[in-house]
C-alpha cells in the first residue's frame, strides 16, 4: 500500500470547517484512499473512503486530486467532539493483499478550540 | 446505528490467569478482528474470523487463541497473561476481509496485567 504523508497536528475553531491534507504520491490506480479517525481512548472510527471522485457523507466531505496525488478530508463545522487524531491510508483492491491490514501512520491531530 | 461492542472498557488480571475478551457485532457481518494496539506500533493484527468457527492467524498470535461460536460473537483468549500483554484491545468487523471493505471498531478493552 502506498506511504501517506499527513501534518502531525492542526488547530481548528469550532465551527469552522477543518480542512485536513494527505500526500500519496505513489498510490496506485486500485488503491483506495480511507479516512478514519481515533478518539482518544476509544477504537478508530471511519470516517469516508474514495477512489478517484469526490465523496460526500454525514461526517465529512473528500476530496481527491485529479491526479490522484493527495487528497483533503473536510469536516465542514467542527465540533469540540472531533477533537481527535485522523488518519489517512491507502489501501488496495486487488484482493488477497490486505485482510486485515490496517496500518495507520502518525496521522493528524485535530484539536477543535471553542 | 450498528455497533462492535466489547464487554469491558478496562481490565486488571494478574500474571498467569486465563482471560476472556468478547465482542459482539449487531451487523450480520461475517468477518470480525482482534487486535492490539501500543504507542509507537500502530494495529497489529492478533486473529481474524471469516466465519462461524473459521479462524486465520494474524501478525502477532503468540500467546492467544480465539473462538467464534455464533456469527455475532468473536472471542479472544490470553491463555496466561503476561504483563508484556498489557495494551489496547480492538475488536473489529467488516462485510469483508480485505481493508477496502472499511472496518467498524470497538470501543477497545485497555487490558492491565500485573
Amino acid at each position: 500500500d502506498a506511504k501517506t504523508t499527513q501534518p502531525p497536528s492542526m488547530d481548528c475553531a469550532e465551527g469552522r470547517a477543518a480542512n485536513l491534507p494527505c500526500n500519496h504520491s505513489t498510490i496506485s490506480g486500485n488503491e483506495y484512499v480511507y479516512w478514519y479517525r481515533q478518539i482518544h481512548s476509544q477504537g478508530p472510527q471511519y470516517i469516508i473512503h474514495g477512489l478517484k471522485n469526490n465523496e460526500t457523507n454525514e461526517m465529512a466531505s473528500l476530496i481527491i486530486t485529479e491526479d490522484r496525488k493527495s487528497s483533503t478530508l473536510i469536516l465542514p463545522h467542527a465540533t469540540l467532539r472531533d477533537t481527535a487524531v485522523y488518519y489517512c491510508i491507502a489501501v488496495s483492491n486487488a484482493g488477497g493483499t490486505s485482510y486485515g491490514k490496517l496500518t495507520f501512520g502518525q496521522g493528524t491531530i485535530l484539536t477543535v478550540h471553542p | 446505528d450498528v455497533k462492535v461492542t466489547q464487554s469491558s472498557r478496562y481490565l486488571v488480571k494478574r500474571t498467569g490467569e486465563k482471560v476472556f475478551l468478547e465482542c459482539v457485532q449487531d451487523m450480520d457481518h461475517e468477518n470480525m478482528f482482534w487486535y492490539r494496539q501500543d504507542p509507537g506500533l500502530g494495529l497489529r493484527l492478533i486473529y481474524f474470523s471469516y466465519d462461524v468457527k473459521m479462524k486465520e492467524k494474524g501478525d502477532i498470535p503468540e500467546g492467544y487463541s480465539v473462538s467464534r461460536e455464533k456469527k455475532e460473537r468473536f472471542s479472544l483468549i490470553l491463555e496466561s497473561a503476561s504483563t508484556n500483554q498489557t495494551s489496547m484491545y480492538l475488536c473489529a468487523s467488516s462485510w469483508g476481509t480485505e481493508a477496502y471493505y472499511g472496518y467498524t471498531f470497538g470501543s477497545g478493552t485497555r487490558l492491565t496485567v500485573v
